[in-house]
């Protein structure tokens, strides 16, 4: 059974600093995915990774992928209170022709001025 | 009009009744996914269907039942609704074969078992 663990579950961080949180999943997997939610509202997608060393920007979050590791990072640099939101992982995987996605318990990313 | 519509987007119910939630996409996926969300435990699948002859069960499937009425529609029911079913409730949709690997989610239903 695929297992999605991700740390911290919570994360209250300074303006300006920089932080990472952890994705890590039990079994291999196809493609692994952040997503960001704003409270009440739906999943906004952020990054979907698709090979072993993939690595993604947009703006002040880098996300990147060690399939050997079956680790995942997600990267904030010089945060703003903008970002504050939940963060989840979610791990693909194919099992005879079937494809699920498994989520992490969520990163709530709190910023502070 | 959103991608992936939930309807309704909030409900209080009373233990025992019988609710259907439901789910229509204009993204002309094959793919639909229910999950719940609980606080601290992330999204978790419940049912998803993959064309429309094509249902089966996710990780916590009991006390709930689908419908696939067509391509753009996908139906949650709780047949008898309970206090611990009190979640928020998100469709998605997919298609691989489309080339695009993301997943599209609903804007979720609140629902709550009093």
């Amino acid at each position: 059974e695929l297992k999605v663990e991700q740390n911290p579950l919570f994360l209250s961080m300074q303006e300006g600093k920089n932080y990472t949180i952890y994705c890590n999943y039990s079994t291999t997997s196809d493609r692994l995915y952040w997503y960001r939610q704003d409270p009440g509202k739906s999943l906004e997608s952020l990054f979907v990774l698709l090979s072993n060393g993939a690595v993604k920007q947009e703006g002040r979050l880098m996300a990147s992928l060690d399939t050997k590791a079956r680790l995942s990072t997600l990267h904030i640099t010089a945060a703003v209170h903008d970002l504050s939101a939940t963060y989840f992982c979610a791990v693909s995987r194919r099992n005879f022709g079937n494809e699920k996605l498994t989520f992490g318990t969520g990163t709530r990313l709190t910023i502070i001025p | 009009d959103a991608d992936v519509t939930q309807t309704p987007r909030n409900r209080i119910t009373k233990t025992g009744k019988r609710i259907m939630l439901e789910c229509s996409q204009t993204k002309g996926h094959d793919r639909m996914y229910w999950y719940r969300q609980d606080p601290g435990l992330g999204l978790r699948l419940i049912y998803y269907s993959f064309d429309v002859k094509d249902i089966n069960k996710g990780e916590i499937s009991d006390g709930y039942s689908v419908s696939r009425q067509a391509q753009a529609k996908f139906s949650l029911s709780l047949e008898s609704a309970i206090p611990n079913q009190t979640a928020l409730y998100f469709c998605a949709t997919s298609d691989p074969g489309q080339g695009d690997y993301g997943y599209t989610f609903g804007s979720g239903t609140r629902l709550t078992v009093v």
